[in-house]
């Protein structure tokens, strides 16, 4: 049992490059996010997926697209990447809404730390 | 969403006791109080959940008066490694299955030997 991971670990691009941020949880969650975390700063969220198929923008979407592949796996993609968008980015699972979950727990992956140049 | 209020720091030495304190003034009727901890280079890691009254587990216990709109962690006997921020969220689940809560900045616990 992983958990949630994430890959990869560190990643640089310059300034108008992609790049897919890939998400995995084998704990059967229905519930998956991304968050942010900008130096000395809390974490903000992205966007995040109730259920398969579905997705909804958080607090800082722009410049962001995701895609909720199946129940396990949720991608963050950065299309064209800014220097503002240098950060820690880190992918959330919860149960909640699972039947009978009554838990708020979030379970977070690893983090993948991104420099953009 | 419920805006959460932590001080920005603390200090304790080990082996004390430790109280963070979250204000939450527009904490709503379906929302429950969570609390996270966070190492340097890590993700968030959950500590304790509840909606009122007292909450205990072996790491931690959850204060909540009545009108809810404080909770306090208290940590006891704090060592070394308890050195990390501290996040105080509010939230609950929405129509959509969406668990609507937001990370602060969170208070940062500095332990001193």
């Amino acid at each position: 049992n992983a958990g949630v991971t994430q890959t990869p670990k560190f990643q640089v691009l310059k300034t108008g490059q992609s790049m897919t941020l890939q998400c995995a949880q084998d704990m059967n969650h229905n519930s998956m996010y991304w968050y942010r975390q900008d130096p000395g700063m809390g974490l903000r969220l992205i966007y995040y997926s109730a259920s398969e198929g579905t997705t909804d923008k958080g607090e800082v979407p722009n410049g962001y697209n995701v895609s909720r592949l199946n129940k396990r796996e949720f991608s963050l993609r950065l299309e064209s990447a800014a220097p503002s968008q240098t950060s820690v980015y880190f992918c959330a699972s919860s149960g909640a809404g699972l039947a009978g979950d009554l838990s708020y727990e979030q379970y977070f992956g690893p983090g993948t730390r991104l420099t953009v140049t | 969403l419920a805006k959460t209020t932590q001080p920005i720091s603390m200090d304790s030495y080990e082996g004390q006791e430790v109280n963070i304190t979250c204000s939450h003034n527009n904490i709503a009727t379906n929302d429950y109080i969570t609390w996270y901890q966070q190492f340097p280079s890590q993700g968030p890691r959950f500590i304790i959940q509840g909606y009122k009254t007292k909450v205990t587990n072996e790491v931690a216990s959850l204060f909540i008066p009545a009108d809810r709109k404080s909770s306090t962690l208290s940590l006891p006997r704090v060592s070394l490694s308890d050195t990390a921020v501290y996040y105080c969220l509010v939230g609950g689940i929405n129509s959509g299955g969406y668990q609507k809560v937001t990370f602060g900045t969170g208070t940062k616990l500095q332990v001193i030997p």
